[in-house]
């Protein structure tokens, strides 16, 4: 129930490309959202995050979408670049409890 | 200083040892979380603390003793740990507990090594 699971594992784009990341949830109790960044040797960084009333969020080349019905949501980061390879972090929580974490997924763009 | 700053940052120690893991926030939160992180798993939220009161403890081994002695500062004292608690520790802070519309802050972690 209170799981999120997150693919792919790993995922390796072009530079210029869109990289998409796949969360989904089972607990109809969340109603928040986050996407963390973690690069090598630091901690995970807020990116984006979202709240069920809306389907989309935008925030520069970062775009987080988010499907209701389905129980689902994903990352589009547009025109990739070498310097976004990192590991990504999905989440939820509800209004009163702690985050849950997805498993991470390790971006690699290719310059 | 600004943000979440965690001491030491590598720590290699054997499993009878006793040694203190430190955090501490500049950013004037209320509440602390250490997280444990190991390749390929989800982070696995340990303690939170609200204003220095331990609010959630789950179900983490006794050999992990947390600390909360004001808001700004949070401990985690290990002893007599397992080989299989190598991992990165992780220290955050929110303005409340509560994910809610609080993002949390992290450290950069403690690399545990146990021998």
């Amino acid at each position: 129930q209170q799981q999120v699971k997150q693919s792919p594992q790993s995922l390796i784009v072009q530079k210029g490309g869109i990289s998409i990341i796949n969360c989904a949830y089972e607990n109809t109790a969340f109603d928040y959202f986050p996407w963390y960044q973690q690069f090598p040797g630091k901690g995970p960084a807020l990116l984006i995050a979202i709240r069920p009333d809306v389907s989309e969020k935008k925030e520069g080349r970062f775009t987080i979408s988010f499907n209701k019905s389905a129980k689902q949501f994903s990352l589009h980061i547009m025109d990739s670049q070498p310097g976004d390879s990192a590991t990504y972090f999905c989440a939820a929580a509800g209004s009163a409890r702690q985050l849950t974490f997805g498993s991470g997924t390790q971006l690699t763009v290719l310059p | 200083e600004t943000g979440v700053t965690q001491t030491p940052r590598h720590l290699v120690m054997g499993m009878t040892n006793k040694k203190s893991l430190k955090c501490e926030q500049h950013l004037g939160h209320n509440a602390m979380y250490w997280y444990k992180q190991s390749a390929k798993k989800p982070l696995e939220l340990m303690f939170v603390y609200s204003l220095e009161e331990r609010v959630e403890n789950n179900s983490v081994p006794s050999r992990f003793s947390p600390e909360c002695p004001n808001s700004s500062h949070l401990f985690l004292h290990l002893h007599t740990l397992q080989p299989e608690d190598s991992a990165l520790y992780l220290c955050a802070s929110s303005q409340e507990t509560g994910a809610g519309n609080q993002p949390q802050h992290f450290g950069d972690g403690t690399r545990l090594s146990i021998l």
